[in-house]
């Protein structure tokens, strides 16, 4: 079982519409959650992160954490065509380690 | 401020070669990591420094050496390249002030996409 899940994708949706990204993973000491946007040729670039369950709206993005559950989600409202992009999950267990999911590709349809 | 330098951009090299990619950070950040990435892989720790003079093994340590002389370099070195160490590196930094003093946000270079022959 890997620590950190994602669906490969890709997911398509509609400019507009709420695209919903999902990521599961094993070691219930994780204490931090990240979500990282990668376009592609480029680096990884942090959009958000959230600590304690429930959910952390930041613009059009709202991360939400379920931890009894052990899953992270990420939703982004009123998609555009610029948040087409490749989506990395990432868990941290103490200070040093910060294990990513292998992303989930969004594609978002003009 | 140029954040996190990465050299080389791209290299081609034979196996068996020596090659140290180089990484600079001038954001004073006291962590500093290595990353491969690779297709269906996603991002994979190489090696990791928590502060200048101490280095750690990440999940795929094996046939790449770090060293942190100081704060602001970190460069990574493979002994003897082979072809399966063909990847994209990424090498990344962050502050790990007190607990809940910062996010723990990883800053990444551009990239080092390497081909081992």
């Amino acid at each position: 079982q890997k620590e950190v899940e994602q669906n490969s994708g890709p997911l398509s949706v509609p400019e507009g519409a709420i695209a919903s990204l999902n990521c599961t993973y094993s070691d219930r000491g994780s204490q931090s959650f990240f979500w990282y946007r990668q376009y592609s040729g480029k680096s990884p670039e942090l959009i958000m992160f959230i600590y304690s369950n429930g959910d952390k709206e930041d613009g059009r993005f709202t991360a939400q954490l379920n931890k009894a559950s052990q899953y992270v989600s990420l939703l982004i409202r009123d998609s555009q065509p610029s948040d087409s992009a490749t989506y990395l999950c990432a868990v941290r267990r103490g200070f040093q380690k910060l294990v990513f999911g292998t992303g989930t590709r969004l594609l978002v349809s003009p | 401020i140029a954040g996190i330098t990465q050299a080389p951009t791209s290299q081609i090299l034979a196996a068996g070669r020596r090659m140290t990619l180089r990484c600079t950070q001038d954001m004073r950040h006291n962590a500093m990591y290595w990353y491969r990435q690779d297709l269906g892989l996603g991002l994979r720790l190489i090696h990791y420094s928590n502060t200048a003079g101490t280095t750690g093994k990440g999940e795929v340590p094996d046939g790449y050496s770090v060293s942190r002389a100081n704060t602001d370099d970190f460069p990574l070195t493979l002994a003897s390249a082979v072809p399966s160490q063909t990847s994209v590196y990424f090498c990344a930094s962050s502050d790990l002030g007190l607990a809940g003093s910062n996010t723990g946000e990883l800053f990444f270079g551009e990239g080092s996409r390497l081909t081992v022959l």
